[in-house]
């Protein structure tokens, strides 16, 4: 079974305090994925990363940063936490097949509240 | 226009009944689909992947029309434990960046 988990399942920081979110993928998975879920938006890719060391924009990066420095590993940053960050923050990773098919495997989620 | 529609619901259906969702996409060269269930408060699971000649797991059937656009899922004989947040999610493309989710349907299956 794949198993992704995350550092914390819920975290309150206050505002302009650095913060960082850790997710680990067992399963020897190529891609990793950081999102954010909000009531009535879905979730939106912040960033993902397909390789060691590599990653790619999503759709809302502004205001994040993110660091990849073993397989295994993804880790989100926000440099500067500010109140519109409170969010449910989901981190997934999955394979690269050949049919360009990204099969995710979600981590339980952060739950994130900025004060 | 949003990229991945659906509709939101709540669709409210008896235990034993059949129901359909749909989801339609607005970019044509997408390449692959997924339906993935979301329980209140944990994280999305995988449900089953679309493939253009339908597929089929147990009470769950999900097929793609690539002249209009959409993907359907049907639940069979339905369960109160199939209640839960429903999700298209589509990939436009060759990057994972092109991974679009679509907001959900909301299902609950009342005894």
């Amino acid at each position: 079974d794949v198993k992704v988990t995350q550092s914390s399942r819920y975290l309150v920081k206050r505002t302009g305090e650095k913060v960082f979110l850790e997710c680990v993928q067992d399963m020897d998975h190529e891609n990793m994925f950081w999102y954010r879920q909000d009531p009535g938006l879905g979730l939106r890719l912040i960033y993902f990363s397909y390789d060691v060391k590599m990653k790619e924009k999503g759709d809302i990066p502004e205001g994040y940063s993110v660091s990849r420095e073993k397989k295994e590993r993804f880790s989100l940053i926000l440099e500067s936490a500010s109140t519109n960050q409170t969010s449910m923050y989901l981190c997934a990773s999955s394979f690269h097949t050949s049919g360009n098919s990204y099969e995710q495997y979600f981590g339980p989620g952060t739950r994130l509240t900025v004060t | 226009r949003k990229e991945v529609e659906q509709d939101p619901g709540p669709f409210n259906v008896p235990e034993g009944a059949t129901v359909a969702f749909n989801c339609t996409y607005s970019n044509s060269a997408s390449q692959s689909f997924f339906w993935y269930r979301q329980d209140c408060r944990k994280e999305p699971k995988l449900l089953m992947s679309v493939y253009s000649s339908g597929n089929e797991d147990g009470r769950f059937t999900a097929q793609l029309n690539r002249a209009s656009q959409y993907i359907s899922l049907l639940i069979r004989d339905s369960k109160l434990s199939d209640s839960a947040t429903y999700l298209c999610v589509v990939n436009e493309g060759s990057s994972a960046s092109k991974i679009i989710f679509g907001s959900g349907t909301r299902l609950s299956i009342r005894p």
